[in-house]
């Protein structure tokens, strides 16, 4: 199936780094999320996008959605312990009444103490 | 927490047998996605249901089917087994209502851990 392009597949880095990582697409979606994945557990919601050039911030994580609406990065600033683990980008469209969501394959942080 | 359960947490299934797969959404919640997720790999959507009628098909055979009932609680069943079938198993339920439907957020069960052999 269709996937998003994710980068980078792993990162790591020492406590107290920012940390950037993005999301490309050759089609367009309306909307932009990103989740977090903890071993054992489901995606959580982080930050959704609803608007082409939209930046909205979520404590350490800010989220962009790219003008063109195929792409949005995510960067974490000043980075602690707990923030490992898998980043997922998901793009949404609108379909009939309801909507699916497109996953990019993953980034897997390592911080470092 | 997100108030989506799911059950079981792991199962182990042979080649050809099938399976079924239960989800409990949140309180509210009318409209229930399945998803898979294959190690190493981001989810892939499966379908989705909304007012018990399934509304979305991601690129998976007919041997993968769902069911929703009244109270939104949802059932994923999967005939034939295949090796292949071997994934965590997501189930995520979102409240499709009038104009905040397009951007409610999909809330993600923990998954069910599938093991093909």
């Amino acid at each position: 199936g269709q996937q998003l392009n994710q980068s980078p597949q792993s990162m790591f880095i020492q406590e107290g780094e920012d940390v950037s990582m993005n999301c490309t697409s050759s089609s367009i979606f309306n909307t932009w999320l990103w989740y977090k994945q903890d071993p054992g557990e489901g995606p959580v919601l982080l930050i959704a996008l609803y608007k082409a050039g939209e930046l909205t911030s979520n404590g350490r994580l800010t989220a962009q959605f790219g003008i063109t609406r195929k792409d949005s990065f995510l960067n974490i600033s000043a980075s602690i312990p707990s923030d490992v683990g898998i980043y997922f980008c998901a793009g949404r469209r609108v379909l009939g009444s309801g909507s699916r969501l497109t996953f990019g394959e993953g980034t897997q942080l390592t911080v470092n103490p | 927490e997100t108030g989506v359960t799911q059950s079981p947490t792991h199962l182990i299934k042979t080649r050809g047998q099938q399976v079924t797969l239960r989800c409990s959404s949140q309180s509210g919640h009318n409209t229930v996605s399945w998803y898979q997720q294959a190690l190493g790999q981001g989810p892939q959507f499966i379908f989705q249901y909304y007012r018990e009628e399934e509304n979305g098909r991601g690129n998976f055979p007919p041997r993968f089917s769902g069911l929703q009932f009244p109270n939104y609680s949802s059932e994923l069943n999967v005939n034939a087994l295949e090796l292949d079938d071997s994934a965590l198993y997501l189930c995520a339920s979102r409240d499709w209502a009038g104009g905040a439907g397009y951007n409610s957020p999909l809330h993600f069960g923990n998954g069910t851990r599938l093991t093909v052999t």
